[in-house]
């Protein structure tokens, strides 16, 4: 078992573009979570999965987010006509389910909108 | 709302020192706490955990004690190494069902020798 992986770890893009970000859970998780870090502060819930099904928005989703996880498996996460707000590290974590479910973070893609 | 509230850093002490992270919470019912770190280029990892009151979570010499009458869960380590200075996060897991974290903003950690 390697982990929670994701890719890219780096990304740098002009504003307005489209950027597209991939994590791989741990295998037998069917929990999945993404969180968005900004510089000096702690991770913030955006949305999560139980197996293939969307559960959760939270409202810092703006309609320019959309996540997927087809299959129940990875995870896409896709910004559309980023804004330099969008600047941030994104973080995976998966979990099994359950309240003594430990989560597993990945290390992160840090985006830079220029 | 649900919150984490935990001290500003950075805290700078010098190696074998005594550490007390500070960390309040605000949630309703009774959450799950954590503390996870952060070392340089890398993904957030669990550090310890206390799931119930009165609850002390333990690992690599950290301890946090889930005090419920003054909401909070103080981390706290008897000598620190250079080796343990990071970014430490306080977090909360909510008793819904979607177990999302809710994290304190951080404090960073310096340990000279």
């Amino acid at each position: 078992d390697t982990g929670v992986s994701q890719d890219p770890r780096h990304k740098i893009t002009k504003r307005g573009q489209n950027v597209t970000f991939r994590c791989d859970p741990i295998s037998e998780h069917n929990r999945l979570y993404w969180y968005r870090q900004t510089l000096g502060q702690g991770p913030e819930f955006l949305t999560y999965f139980q197996n293939e099904a969307q559960l959760e928005k939270s409202r810092l989703l703006s309609d320019r987010f959309s996540a997927e996880r087809p299959k129940g498996s990875f995870s896409t996460l896709e910004i559309q006509r980023t804004e330099q707000g969008d600047s941030a590290m994104y973080l995976c974590a998966s979990s099994l389910t359950g309240v003594r479910a430990e989560a597993f973070f990945g290390q992160g893609t840090r985006l830079t909108v220029v | 709302g649900d919150s984490v509230t935990q001290m500003e850093g950075p805290v700078t002490l010098s190696e074998e020192a005594f550490l007390t992270i500070n960390c309040t919470y605000t949630a309703t019912g009774y959450p799950s706490l954590f503390w996870y770190v952060q070392y340089p280029g890398e993904g957030l990892q669990l550090l310890l955990k206390a799931t119930k009151a009165d609850d002390k979570g333990s690992n690599k010499g950290f301890e946090a004690t889930y005090r419920k009458e003054t909401t909070s869960f103080h981390l706290e380590k008897g000598s620190v190494q250079v080796s343990d200075s990071a970014v430490y996060f306080c977090a909360l897991s909510l008793m819904d069902s979607s177990y999302k974290l809710i994290f304190g903003s951080g404090t960073r950690l310096l340990v000279r020798p």
